[in-house]
């Protein structure tokens, strides 16, 4: 079975460093993008960054640049989100997501087929 | 950056109503778009890929269409388990990625 499982729930205080990982099983890890989905209390989705484990190249949406650092370590088909010093704005739930990608027509199209269950983080003095 | 507005953000429908989504791209992607349903306290579920393709396991009441700047998602006739709130996301851009506000679906 393909799936992604992400770690647990986390409580932190602002100023904290924090990095939640996302482990895929079940398909070639290397093969696929890992994006990093945000979605806050009652609001919306919002796409952070994406990750290539067979390589590790990296782009960020522009609102997280510089405020997280998405990294993989792939000999352990991990994916990973951190803070270097959260804030209470950090609270939200963080769900990643594997990129599929299909050939129509000879374009590759791209979208998040695999996700995993979330992992929610709070950052509360 | 693309920016995807989807309207309305909330409707309210019954059970075998046809409803529509719309997604409206800031400039032209193509057909480089997604729709995905969230149901409370769960993962998004991708349904549609570029633009009209269902993917697996989807039921067929679900549509996708458009292409360039304007889509639309269609629900044929709602079902108990389409209550749910569905985002339009692009896939062009670099990154690709940006999601549309989103639009819940609540029963009347």
């Amino acid at each position: 079975e393909v799936q992604l499982v992400q770690s647990g729930a986390e409580v932190k205080k602002p100023g904290e460093s924090l990095k939640i990982s996302c482990k895929g099983s079940g398909y070639s890890f290397t093969s696929y993008w890992i994006v990093w989905v945000r979605q806050m209390p009652g609001k919306g989705l919002e796409w952070m960054g994406i990750i290539y484990p067979g390589d590790s190249a990296t782009r960020y949406s522009p609102s997280f640049q510089g405020q997280v650092t998405i990294s993989v370590d792939k000999s352990i088909s991990t994916a990973y989100l951190q803070w270097s010093s959260l804030k209470a704005s950090d609270t939200a739930m963080y769900y990643c997501a594997r990129e599929g990608q299909w050939l129509v027509r000879g374009f590759h199209f791209y979208g998040m087929d695999v996700w995993g269950q979330g992992t929610a983080v709070t950052v509360s003095s | 950056d693309i920016q995807m507005t989807q309207s309305p953000s909330s409707l309210s429908a019954s059970v075998g109503d046809r409803i529509t989504v719309t997604c409206r791209a800031s400039q032209i992607i193509n057909n480089y778009l997604n729709w995905y349903q969230q149901k409370p306290g769960k993962a998004p579920k991708l349904l549609i890929y570029a633009a009209s393709i269902l993917q697996s396991g989807v039921p067929s009441r679900f549509r996708g269409s458009g292409s360039g700047t304007d889509f639309t998602l269609t629900i044929s006739s709602l079902q108990p388990e389409d209550f749910a709130t569905y985002y339009c996301q692009q896939s062009y851009g670099t990154p690709r990625g940006t999601f549309g506000g989103g639009t819940k679906v609540e029963i009347k």
